[in-house]
């Protein structure tokens, strides 16, 4: 499987945005990106994802470089709730199986 | 709550002990799967379900461990002899059985084990 490569850690400031990094240099053209998080002692919980064009949901946004091998998930305004641990995840097309978690970046919101 | 429930939440057991976890997915969910957590890591798939066949099974599972699903709706998953490096949080998570990427997994709260 293609590997993901995010930062340990990220601050931001309530009611600010924010943009965590992802890169995925050897993303394949059938792999899906997806987003989840984990907030404390809670289990993983679907954000959103994408394949080539940039997405929307009402939870975040998506944007995708054109060349794939990097993405973006935006958080519009964070609030203390969105203090979590966000996994980017790389899906190969038709592979409803498991998901492949790495160490995911771990999000502190400061009032 | 038609949310993805596991019990118990909270296990603690002496080392050599069996232990057993249950899952119940969300009702019309056919693919049922678990993860081990441990502190400070993502966590790491184990075994996956579609309705009550094991489809798939990662070299994490070792012989003392074992999952079932025997009428393709809740899920068990047994740890004989548990030893110290078994604690964990243990995660369960199902999905419809829809073959596309979106495929979203629906994760339960886990049960965290504690082997003395």
């Amino acid at each position: 499987d293609a590997k993901t490569t995010q930062p340990n850690s990220m601050e931001s400031n309530e009611e600010e945005p924010v943009h965590l990094p992802c890169n995925h240099s050897t993303i394949s053209g059938t792999d899906y990106i997806h987003w989840y998080r984990q907030l404390p002692s809670q289990g993983p919980e679907y954000v959103i994802h994408g394949l080539t064009s940039n997405v929307n949901n009402r939870m975040a946004s998506l944007a995708i470089a054109e060349d794939r091998k990097s993405s973006t998930l935006i958080l519009h305004r964070a609030t203390l709730r969105d203090a979590a641990v966000y996994y980017c995840i790389l899906r190969v097309d038709n592979a409803g199986n498991m998901l492949t978690f790495g160490g995911g970046t771990r999000l502190m919101v400061k009032p | 709550d038609t949310g993805v429930s596991q019990d118990p939440r909270h296990k603690i057991t002496k080392r050599g002990q069996n232990v057993t976890f249950r899952c119940d997915p969300i009702s019309e969910h056919n693919r049922l799967y678990w993860y081990r957590q441990t502190l400070g890591q993502g966590p790491e798939f184990l075994t996956y379900f579609q309705n009550e066949a094991q489809l798939e099974k990662s070299r994490l599972l070792s012989d003392r461990f074992s999952a079932e699903r025997p009428k393709g709706s809740f899920s068990t998953l047994e740890i004989q002899r548990t030893e110290q490096g078994d604690s964990a949080m243990y995660l369960c998570a199902s999905s419809p059985s829809r073959d596309r990427p979106r495929n979203e997994q629906f994760f339960g709260p886990g049960t965290r084990l504690t082997v003395l």
